[in-house]
């Protein structure tokens, strides 16, 4: 069964800083990876997603990884700012056999950027 | 629509009662999965629907719990018997098209916040 570990679970920072947050996954036969983000009580945000032939994608001050014979993916947060603070969730797209493609998630870093 | 929405946002209901939670997918998409997030997790899988049928029921918990998607658009997933176990944030996601081959991409709904008394 496929896991997505995302490490650290909660990381604070300074503003101005800039910061790597990790997802690995236990099966590496997925497809594409994605990156949320989830402010409280709310839903999920898509961020960035890898496709299985990319190494990375960028947007704006986010960058993200992926080594699919690794395991891992990151996601680069550059000049963190107070409005970055939120949850960040990775999920890797996984073929159930019957032909759909079920999202298995992380369980997200908790990211604080303080003013 | 410009995006899939979600009705309720909110919805609070006693232990044993039956509630429906409304999901409408962004216009063309065939494909639409829900999610269920429990406090501190995330997400997990539920049903997946390709068009009007339920091409993956795999990760619905029990028989408690059902969803249809009659003419292809919108969904609602239906609770009977609702327990306080079954309080966790509902996530609907569609995608345009799901099937084996291409993963595309699932835009989220808000979610509907369950909360069972």
């Amino acid at each position: 069964k496929q896991e997505v570990t995302q490490i650290p679970a909660a990381l604070s920072v300074p503003e101005g800083e800039n910061l790597v947050l990790n997802c690995s996954f236990t099966d590496s036969a997925i497809y594409n990876l994605q990156w949320f983000r989830q402010d409280p009580g709310k839903g999920l945000t898509s961020l960035l997603l890898i496709q299985s032939s990319q190494r990375e994608q960028t947007s704006g001050r986010l960058n993200a990884s992926l080594d699919k014979s690794s395991g891992r993916s990151t996601l680069y947060i550059a000049a963190s700012q107070p409005g970055d603070s939120a949850t960040y969730l990775c999920a890797v797209y996984l073929s159930t056999g019957a032909g759909s493609y079920q999202l298995t998630f992380g369980k997200g870093t908790k990211l604080s950027v303080i003013p | 629509g410009a995006g899939v929405s979600q009705t309720p946002s909110n919805k609070v209901t006693e232990k044993g009662k039956y509630v429906e939670l409304r999901c409408d997918p962004i216009s063309g998409h065939t494909a639409l999965y829900w999610y269920r997030q429990s406090l501190g997790q995330g997400p997990e899988f539920l049903i997946y629907f390709q068009g009007t049928g339920a091409a993956d029921d795999s990760g619905l918990p029990n028989d408690r719990f059902f969803a249809v998607r009659p003419e292809g658009s919108v969904s609602t997933l239906k609770i009977q018997r609702t327990e306080r176990g079954d309080s966790a944030m509902y996530l609907c996601a569609s995608s345009q098209r799901g099937y084996r081959g291409a993963a595309d991409t699932q835009y989220f709904g808000p979610g509907t916040r369950l909360t069972v008394l």
